[in-house]
């Protein structure tokens, strides 16, 4: 049972315009919420997260927004850059284990074209 | 900045072999993490550690099992290769929670083929 979906295996935007990335989870026990980007051949890296309790979280051009209700998170990209282009994973983590263990969406492919 | 290397980028093995994949950290990182990385259903958790000697299953065990005999060092082991453990690899680790996220940090990946 996949409790984080990302149902868009891929998206194209064009260099300049928003890039929206969406992950639905079926949780509502998640208290934080991350997104990672991940280039060919490396390990996946941190971009942003978000507590259960904010509906909202920026960092430069980056943001994510939470919508509790919906059990629908998304990662805002503006403006979107060619260096943007890669898969990136929506992940769910429960605030009450100790060893902060995450639960992964499939990924979302993003390209941004020049 | 934290370091997590994972000793090959790729690996070749065959079936019914016995296979060791090796995870070194270097930010004196309590949790440590396996994952394996499939198209379409992204990073799966093998296994996790959260203190060295304890460990945990995590969503997909079966035909695995892990070391952590030193505090940086967190290992996975196949015990009969097979084929359908073709997948690429990820080591990742962590601080504790204590209240507020802590990502975790990846590992480059050991792309295994087993054939």
């Amino acid at each position: 049972d996949q409790q984080v979906k990302q149902n868009s295996p891929s998206l194209s935007v064009q260099e300049g315009r928003i890039s929206i990335l969406n992950c639905d989870y079926t949780n509502s026990m998640f208290d934080y919420f991350l997104w990672y980007k991940k280039y060919p051949a490396e390990g996946p890296t941190f971009l942003i997260s978000i507590s259960s309790i904010k509906d909202k979280n920026e960092d430069g051009r980056f943001t994510v927004f939470l919508n509790k209700s919906a059990k629908h998170l998304s990662l805002h990209i503006v403006p979107s850059q060619p260096g943007d282009s890669a898969v990136y994973f929506c992940a769910a983590q429960y605030g009450s284990s100790n060893t902060g263990k995450l639960i992964f969406g499939q990924g979302t492919t993003l390209q941004v074209k020049p | 900045d934290v370091k997590v290397t994972q000793s090959s980028r790729y690996l070749v093995k065959r079936t019914g072999e016995k296979v060791f994949l090796e995870c070194v950290q270097d930010m004196d990182h309590e949790n440590m993490f396996w994952y394996r990385q499939d198209p379409g259903l992204g990073l799966r958790l093998i296994y996790f550690s959260y203190d060295v000697k304890m460990k945990e299953k995590g969503d997909i065990p079966e035909g695995y099992s892990v070391s952590r005999e030193k505090k940086e060092r967190f290992s996975l082991i196949l015990e009969s290769a097979s084929t359908n453990q073709t997948s690429m690899y990820l080591c990742a680790s962590s601080l504790p929670w204590t209240g507020y996220n802590q990502p975790q940090h990846f590992g480059d990946g050991t792309r295994l083929s087993i054939l």
